[in-house]
């Protein structure tokens, strides 16, 4: 069972369009991050949000949380060939306890 | 300077036989874990580790052992390895800091099992 699901699985947009990834699920978090990974590496967190309906902006990137605390969206304001990678949502169930997203590969066409 | 280290980075053996991946962290985190990434790029997590003792075992199947000596090493063993253990194997270490704790992980060990 997937406890969260991520859509769009895949998305390729072109240079300076702006999209919305979703993070869904029926669970409750403590809190929810937000990663980025590239070809051959590791994942690398974005952001982290805790509080429901908490909204951080990291440059073109908008992160919000939802009021009840189990999903959360990702929105890209003029995407840009560099944004080009895997988006992970990842959700706190516990102390040292993740749950990553089902992913969304996102391809930014110049 | 790497903060998550792992070794080797790929790897490819044939099934039945036995494998370590080590990792390491300079970071001074007290939790590591051991996460495994399918070829549908779905991340999960296998072990969880907090000053050298187990906290999370996530139902994953006792041919993978891991052994922590101490917390800045977190290995993982496979016994008699199965073509379905082919994935990427990452290692990632946090430190706990109250909710959303950054968890930063290696560049990952590919293996694949022939």
């Amino acid at each position: 069972t997937q406890l969260l699901e991520q859509s769009p699985q895949f998305l390729s947009i072109q240079e300076g369009e702006n999209l919305t990834v979703y993070c869904n699920s029926s669970s409750v978090f403590s809190s929810l991050q937000w990663y980025r990974q590239e070809p051959g590496e590791g994942p690398v967190l974005l952001v982290t949000v805790v509080t429901g309906g908490e909204v951080k902006k990291l440059k073109r990137l908008t992160f919000q949380f939802g009021d009840a605390r189990k999903d959360s969206s990702l929105h890209i304001t003029a995407a840009q060939p560099g944004d080009t990678g895997l988006y992970l949502c990842a959700g706190e169930r516990g102390t040292y306890k993740y749950i990553f997203g089902t992913g969304t590969r996102l391809k930014v066409l110049a | 300077d790497t903060a998550v280290s792992q070794t080797p980075k790929y790897l490819v053996t044939q099934m039945g036989n036995d494998k370590s991946i080590k990792c390491e962290q300079n970071l001074g985190h007290d939790t590591m874990y051991w996460y495994k990434q399918d070829s549908k790029k779905f991340l999960k997590i296998m072990f969880s580790y907090n000053n050298k003792e187990l906290i999370i075992n996530e139902t994953v199947p006792n041919r993978f052992s891991p052994k922590s000596p101490d917390k800045a090493h977190l290995n993982l063993h496979i016994n008699s390895l199965e073509l379905g253990d082919s994935a990427v194997y990452f290692c990632a270490s946090s430190q706990l800091q109250g909710a959303g704790n950054t968890i930063y992980f290696g560049e990952g060990s590919w293996l694949t099992v022939v």
